[in-house]
């Protein structure tokens, strides 16, 4: 089946602790997107990239980074910079010549600081 | 610069009755609009989606949205509810009119279906 696969599904952190978050998908989309949700907040964008290689800060991108080695993959970094990390992070991709602008998500990752 | 709001964080309706959650969107150019269901802990699933022709839209599970231009609404309606509608449901608006597909979006009305 094809589908957007994010791993861990829950993860703990300690404080001052980089964790990576996995995001891959079959779909041969294009575009990849890392959102963050939080409770009454909906979701804000973090970084999205439109080929390999190449990506762009969204509206919160401080104290995230990623990177697009290949086109299936887009993992997130989360670093001991991001001052409030604790929230559900949701990948998304899409297709991007005679697209309709949709999403497609993968099932989210829940990252709680300890 | 694209925003959305929706109107009302949580909307508590009976099973069987009219479910109507609400949007108003604000675009610099011609909108794509969403809706999205998500369930607890979940991803977000598409329901519906507007971007040219007909304005009036049906998703899936008996969903269905009006654009209103004049209005710069897009409601979801649904006749008739169901308890298997409970979740939360999110409106989003294309960041710029479907050039990267960036969302941008609502801040989420929670439906709850009481038997």
């Amino acid at each position: 089946d094809g589908g957007i696969t994010q791993s861990p599904k829950y993860l703990f952190r300690k404080e001052g602790q980089n964790v990576t978050l996995s995001c891959e998908q079959n779909l041969n989309h294009d575009a990849m997107y890392w959102y963050r949700q939080d409770p009454g907040q909906g979701l804000r964008l973090i970084y999205y990239s439109q080929i390999v290689n190449d990506f762009q800060k969204g509206d919160i991108a401080e104290g995230y980074s990623v990177s697009r080695e290949k086109k299936e993959s887009f993992p997130l970094t989360v670093t001991s910079a991001q001052k409030n990390p604790t929230a559900f992070y949701l990948c998304a991709s899409s297709i991007l010549l005679l697209s309709s602008g949709e999403l497609f998500f993968g099932e989210g990752s829940r990252l709680t600081v300890l | 610069a694209q925003s959305v709001t929706q109107l009302g964080s949580h909307v508590s309706v009976s099973e069987g009755a009219l479910v109507l959650l609400r949007c108003n969107y604000s675009s610099s150019v011609p909108p794509y609009l969403f809706w999205y269901v998500q369930y607890p802990n979940q991803g977000l699933q598409l329901l519906l989606k507007y971007t040219t022709g007909a304005t009036l839209v049906k998703g899936i599970n008996g969903f269905e949205a009006e654009f209103k231009k004049s209005e710069t609404s897009f409601h979801l309606t649904k006749p008739s509810a169901h308890m298997s509608d409970a979740a939360e449901y999110f409106c989003a608006v294309s960041a710029d009119g479907g050039a990267t597909n960036k969302l941008i979006f609502g801040t989420g009305t929670l439906l709850a279906v009481q038997p």
